[in-house]
């Protein structure tokens, strides 16, 4: 597969446990910002994404949250499952166009 | 609805060459946007196209270039490859009708040798 990982931190979790992704970002100007999961072999896929005149926004077991006081945007994913094991990016976006984070690894135990 | 497309999935190439990738975007998507995923860079914002029209471009050198074709699929080129042009390149299209979320296709792996 893809080695998209080799210099990323890493977050590891039990199965079960509730996992939290932190990602700071560094354009105020930015009125989106969006999650992205990236298996190895395979593109980013879209989780979640937010605006910037909100706060908090549910999905399907994720959740996200954005602080634009310190302009932090933060990703939980409850009751954390091995398909979840990953790397994550944030992503800030403005006028059609997206920087993407560095990216963390999530590592889950079984 | 088929995702987005790109051919070929892996590419060798020596340096000096120059390089043509191909992207499909999901069906009625009119926005092609192209990055570069390095390990030590992470993803690069390379263009955007629209409607054939380059609309936005990233920090990448004039040897990158792309284009769009009227079916909206797109193509990037790269000449005079360098060791360091090695990466995954991924195209992403986007929805006219939600011009925030970016669906990314597998990438291509390119080696440069």
């Amino acid at each position: 597969g893809e080695s998209v990982g080799l210099h990323l931190p890493t977050l590891s979790v039990q199965e079960g446990d509730n996992s939290i992704i932190n990602c700071a970002y560094s354009n105020s100007a930015s009125d989106y910002f969006i999650w992205y999961k990236q298996e190895s072999g395979k593109g980013p896929q879209f989780i979640i994404d937010i605006r910037s005149n909100m706060d908090k926004r549910q999905g399907q077991r994720v959740t996200v949250l954005l602080n634009k006081t310190v302009k932090h945007l933060s990703l939980q994913i409850a009751a954390t499952q091995p398909g979840d094991s990953a790397v994550y990016f944030c992503a800030e976006g403005a006028n059609s166009k997206l920087t993407f984070g560095k990216g963390i690894t999530l590592s889950v135990r079984p | 609805k088929a995702g987005v497309t790109q051919t070929p999935r892996y590419l060798i190439k020596t340096r000096g060459q120059q390089v043509t990738l191909s992207c499909s975007p999901i069906s009625g998507h009119r926005s092609v946007s192209w990055y570069q995923q390095t390990p030590g860079q992470g993803l690069q914002f390379l263009f955007e196209y629209f409607s054939e029209t380059q609309r936005n471009k990233g920090n990448f050198p004039g040897r990158f270039s792309g284009r769009q074709f009227s079916n909206s699929r797109s193509e990037m080129n790269v000449s005079t490859l360098e060791l360091g042009d090695s990466a995954l390149y991924l195209c992403a299209s986007t929805s006219t009708l939600d011009t925030d979320t970016q669906y990314f296709g597998p990438g291509t792996r390119l080696t440069v040798l």
